[in-house]
């Protein structure tokens, strides 16, 4: 079936530091994948996303690119910030499932100044 | 832009009570809600798909003589958790598509149940 294996948190960095949370998942169709941020106390928010291989999905100096051959979807940012600190969550939706989601278990991030 | 309400943030009940959890669709009609639950260190799991108007749709596994779901109206859907005991306690969040897009969903901010 349909699965996202996320890294495990959690994850503490000092500010400016570089930022990689991998994602690798399993999907019987074509799915879109999604990374979402969910601040403290805030719902989930779309982060960014890519639809198709080799897609490189970018928002707020996040990026992820879309890798059919090794089926990742890592999160990285070159240099994070306080702000930054929150969970995050890849996912991946198949449109022939209803387009539900699947989540990965969801990866702590602190970032100390 | 599109935003979903989700109350209460967090909620303690004793062992044998219900829980009620609502989401609202402020400024967009929510004709579909999905509720997913969360249990410590395990991935978001969907737990059922309800449409307003008509009876929930349930993932294999979830009880839904436990777990009632109620579309009312195209702004609200509630979670009730019946009977609730201490291995229902886990974070439940609902989730609304806006415009049928896979990349178009809004996400209340989650309750997170301790049944004691």
């Amino acid at each position: 079936g349909d699965s996202v294996t996320q890294m495990e948190g959690p994850v503490t960095l000092s500010e400016e530091a570089f930022l990689t949370i991998n994602c690798t998942y399993t999907a019987t169709g074509y799915p879109s994948l999604f990374w979402y941020v969910q601040y403290p106390g805030e719902g989930l928010q779309l982060l960014l996303k890519a639809t198709k291989a080799d897609d490189k999905g970018s928002n707020k100096g996040f990026e992820a690119t879309y890798r059919k051959e090794t089926t990742s979807f890592h999160l990285e940012k070159g240099s994070v910030q306080v702000s930054d600190s929150a969970v995050y969550f890849c996912a991946l939706s198949v449109a022939n499932t209803g387009n539900q989601f699947y989540f990965g278990t969801g990866t702590s991030l602190t970032v100390i100044p | 832009g599109a935003v979903v309400s989700q109350h209460p943030s967090w909620v303690i009940c004793k062992s044998g009570t219900s829980v009620k959890i609502e989401c609202r669709s402020l400024d967009f009609q929510a004709t579909t809600m999905f509720w997913y639950r969360q249990f410590p260190k395990q991935s978001l799991m969907l737990m059922a798909t309800s449409n307003e108007g008509s009876k929930a749709t349930y993932e294999q596994g979830v009880e839904k003589d436990k777990f009632l779901i109620n579309h009312a109206s195209l702004t609200l859907s509630t979670l009730t958790v019946t009977s609730a005991h201490p291995e229902d306690s886990s974070f439940y969040i609902c989730s609304a598509p806006q415009t049928g897009r896979a990349s178009g969903y809004t996400f209340g901010s989650g309750t997170r149940l301790t049944v004691v």
